[in-house]
């Protein structure tokens, strides 16, 4: 597609249930990045991947926090044993080079723990 | 990393130009200065970046001080559309990874 696909849009879950968000970025777009949005707040920075390298990951909250990007594109965050904190938008981004250049960001998944 | 203060909300009647300020006193020699907004229920979406000189493109322009302590978004006719959270980003150049404060949040009125 054009654009950033996320999916899914919307994922309610259950406290201590297992959830995986997937990011499918721009087609050769190198850079990609994680962030989580809690509600009026802006973005946060969770990760990077540099093709299939995780060369950040300083922004996880906790170890229940884990990306991959096995094949340099796809890349999916998972989040272990689900805590009502958790509760957020999701969103990925994609860049084609260095900062200096446009990011372009998913419409995101919005997570609700009950 | 540096970082940017802007006001909280800011309201504007449709139609009218719009200036959305941004401070960023300690910005470095190689920062950038990036604008994102963020419609309702979307995710961020570009709008501008400049390094020294203002910059034009179809969406706005982006007047930057001499000093770079400062910057402003100019909207130049605003409509309903354009109501969102606009941030302000300082990027240094081989980072990888874009900080954001909490935005303007900007009301068009019809």
């Amino acid at each position: 597609g054009a654009g950033v696909s996320q999916s899914p849009r919307y994922k309610v879950a259950k406290r201590g249930q297992d959830v995986a968000l997937r990011c499918d970025p721009i087609s050769g777009h190198v850079s990609l990045f994680w962030y989580q949005q809690a509600l009026g707040q802006g973005p946060e920075f969770l990760t990077y991947f540099q093709n299939e390298a995780q060369l950040d990951k300083s922004g996880l909250p906790s170890d229940r926090f884990f990306a991959e990007r096995p094949e340099g594109s796809v890349s999916t965050l998972k989040i272990q044993r689900t805590q009502q904190e958790d509760s957020a938008v999701y969103l990925c981004a994609s860049i084609s080079e260095g900062l200096g250049n446009t990011i372009y960001f998913g419409e995101g998944s919005w997570l609700t723990v009950v | 990393d540096a970082k940017t203060t802007q006001p909280n909300s800011m309201e504007s009647n449709e139609e009218e130009p719009v200036h959305l300020p941004c401070n960023h006193s300690t910005i470095s020699g190689t920062d950038y200065i990036h604008w994102y907004r963020q419609l309702p229920s979307q995710g961020p979406e570009y709008v501008i970046h400049g390094l020294t000189s203002n910059v034009n493109n179809r969406m706005a322009s982006l007047a930057i001080a001499e000093d770079r302590k400062s910057s402003t978004l100019i909207l130049h006719r605003a409509t309903l559309r354009d109501a969102a959270v606009y941030y302000c980003i300082l990027g240094r150049w081989g980072a990888q990874k874009l900080v954001f404060g909490q935005g303007t949040r900007l009301t068009i009125n019809p």
